[in-house]
Order: structure tokens, then sequence, then C-alpha cells
């Protein structure tokens, strides 16, 4: 059973303050990661796609990943109530198949 | 605004109606997805259909029957259901299918089975 893990939550920052969002997985050849973010009653949104080592930012953003320790973080960066929402981590799995695996989100609280 | 659109919203029925979801892509995409959703739980999911094809079906109860009549639309029929049914429904969309592109969500069915 493919597998990926999250720090459960709930996590609260400060408005203003970094959030530092963490998953790890269990499959080696997953390729393809992503995060998404989902409100209260609505539907996941995707925020961000990383697909090789190193860090990828895009605007407040930031995805780390590291193959290596089966890691993949997303950073944001000055953080916002409008963030304060369910983050979760998805993962690719090896063979043909390509199903995604989602962890079982973050919830995050940015207090003002 | 999403590029995947969901219908209806909301429904609400009984264990013995039959009802439809629908889904309507305008991306191009040729990989299109039914998930479940239950409170506080990440998506579970429920049918794959690639190129037209059904390609996964996870053991998905025979109450819930999928249909994609050409490859923008796909719709999920529903018949005799049960309470634990009540979840909000998912439609999602990517390229292919089969490789590495994100999924792309429609703002979901939030169903109610009495």
């Amino acid at each position: 059973q493919k597998e990926v893990e999250q720090n459960s939550g709930p996590l609260s920052v400060p408005e203003g303050a970094i959030a530092s969002l963490n998953c790890t997985y269990s499959d080696r050849g997953s390729q393809s990661f992503f995060w998404y973010r989902q409100y209260s009653g609505k539907s996941p949104e995707l925020i961000m796609s990383i697909y090789s080592n190193g860090d990828k930012e895009d605007g407040r953003f930031t995805a780390q990943l590291n193959k290596a320790s089966q890691y993949v973080s997303l950073l944001i960066r000055d953080s916002q109530p409008s963030d304060s929402a369910t983050y979760l981590c998805a993962v690719t799995s090896s063979g043909s198949a390509r199903q995604l695996t989602f962890g079982s989100g973050t919830q995050l609280t940015v207090l003002p | 605004d999403t590029e995947v659109t969901q219908t209806p919203k909301h429904l609400v029925m009984g264990m013995t109606n039959k009802k439809s979801l629908k889904c309507e892509q305008h991306m191009g995409h040729r990989a299109m997805y039914w998930y479940k959703q239950k409170a506080k739980k990440p998506p579970e999911l429920m049918f794959v259909y690639s190129y037209e094809k059904l390609s996964i079906n996870e053991s998905v109860p025979s109450r819930f029957s999928p249909e994609c009549p050409n490859s923008s639309l796909l719709n999920l029929h529903l018949h005799a259901l049960q309470p634990e049914d009540s979840a909000l429904y998912l439609c999602a969309s990517s390229q292919q299918g089969g490789d590495n592109s994100p999924l792309h969500f429609g703002n979901g069915t939030r169903l109610t089975v009495t």
C-alpha cells in the first residue's frame, strides 16, 4: 500500500509568519508531487506542482522536494488569515496507472 | 473560476431514488475522475476514465454507475444509495491519465441520502 503521511496538525501560526507543512511518501518511484489547498466545504485547489529535487517558488509559496529522503514540504511566507485551510499533499504512484494518493491533510489556521 | 463544472451543487435523495451527477470539462483533457470525500478525510478515488474508457474502478459498489459519453462529459448514476454514501462527490480531469499531470477538480456535489 503506497502511503503519504502529513503532520496532522492542526497548525496555528500568527499572521505574517512562515507556515511549514510537511509530507513523506513511501513509493520511492514517485515522480510528481502536488499541494492542494481546500477551504472548508469547498473542493481541492491546486497550488503547487513539483517534479524534481530542490525548491520551486510561486509567490508566497515554496515547495521543496527531496527524493532521497522521500520528503516534500510547502512553505507559506507572510501567512495571511485567508491562507487558513486544509493543505493536502498528493503524490503520483510509480507504475503505469500513476494513481494520485492523498495525504490526510494538515489544517492550517493563521491567527490575525 | 474552475474549468471543471459539476451539477448539481447540492442533492438530497431518498434511498429508493435514482439520480445522476454531471461533470463537464473544457480543457481538452482526456482523463476524468470521480472522487468521494467525507468530512475531514482526503478524497478517495472511485473511478478513472482515460480516453473515454473506464481504466480504474476502485471496488466501488454497483449502486454507483459511471458513464463517460465523450471526452468532455462524465456522469455518475446513483441508485439505491445508503445514508453512509452522503459525502462530497468530486469530479476531476487531467491531461491524459497515467501521466504525471495534476488533477483539476470541479466544485463538487454535496450529496445527502435520507
